[in-house]
């Protein structure tokens, strides 16, 4: 069973630094990967998504790169900014149950920037 | 705008009492999910729908059920089986390499 582990668990940087937040799976057959942001109490917000077919996607100061032979994501931000300080969720699409599309999620890395 | 809505926000439920939650969308995606967020656990799947008048059981649906009558709405009902139902439900939404969309969340707490 697809399993996705996210390290590290929680993170603090001070504000300008460029930081690499990692993401691994146990199943390289995944089609795609997909990274959200979630602000406390409220609902996630997608980053980036990247398709089966590339290896990276990239958004403003965001880059997310996927390597599916080593089972790994890694999600890049620049220039960070206390307005970037949330929850990262990377997420693997994955079969279930013979049907497409159902995500696993890690359980996140809480980021703190600080001015 | 195109999106995802859940209502309520905040939702109290007794001891002994069904409770539905409502998700809707305007995205005119056929997917949509149920998960549910605790502490220190993650995001697990209730129940998904890859089509009107179809949905599976995901990891944690016992004490759960849900309905796909129509495209646009997705509605989990927390029946009184479901022995520990406190927790933060999300609603998504699937589209073809769009990837998934999430709604703002409900907060369900037992009292």
């Amino acid at each position: 069973k697809q399993e996705v582990t996210q390290i590290p668990a929680a993170l603090s940087v001070p504000e300008g630094e460029n930081l690499v937040l990692n993401c691994s799976f146990t199943d390289s057959a995944i089609y795609n990967l997909q990274w959200f942001r979630q602000d406390p109490g409220k609902g996630l917000t997608s980053l980036l998504l990247i398709q089966s077919s590339q290896r990276e996607q990239t958004s403003g100061r965001l880059n997310a790169s996927l390597d599916k032979s080593s089972g790994r994501s890694t999600l890049y931000i620049a220039a960070s900014q206390p307005g970037d300080s949330a929850t990262y969720l990377c997420a693997a699409y994955t079969n279930y149950g013979g049907s497409q599309g159902n995500l696993i999620f890690g359980k996140g890395t809480k980021l703190s920037v600080k001015p | 705008d195109g999106g995802i809505t859940q209502s309520p926000k905040y939702l109290f439920r007794k001891e002994g009492q069904n409770v539905t939650l409502s998700c809707e969308q305007n995205l005119n995606h056929d997917a949509m999910y149920w998960y549910r967020q605790d502490p220190g656990q993650g995001l697990r799947l209730i129940y998904y729908s890859q089509i009107v008048n179809d949905f599976q059981k995901g990891d944690i649906a016992e004490g759960y059920s849900v309905s796909r009558e129509k495209k646009e709405s997705f509605p989990l009902t927390v029946t009184s089986a479901q022995k520990n139902p406190t927790a933060f439900y999300l609603c998504a939404s699937e589209g073809l390499n769009y990837g998934y969309t999430f709604g703002s969340g409900t907060r369900l707490t037992v009292v």
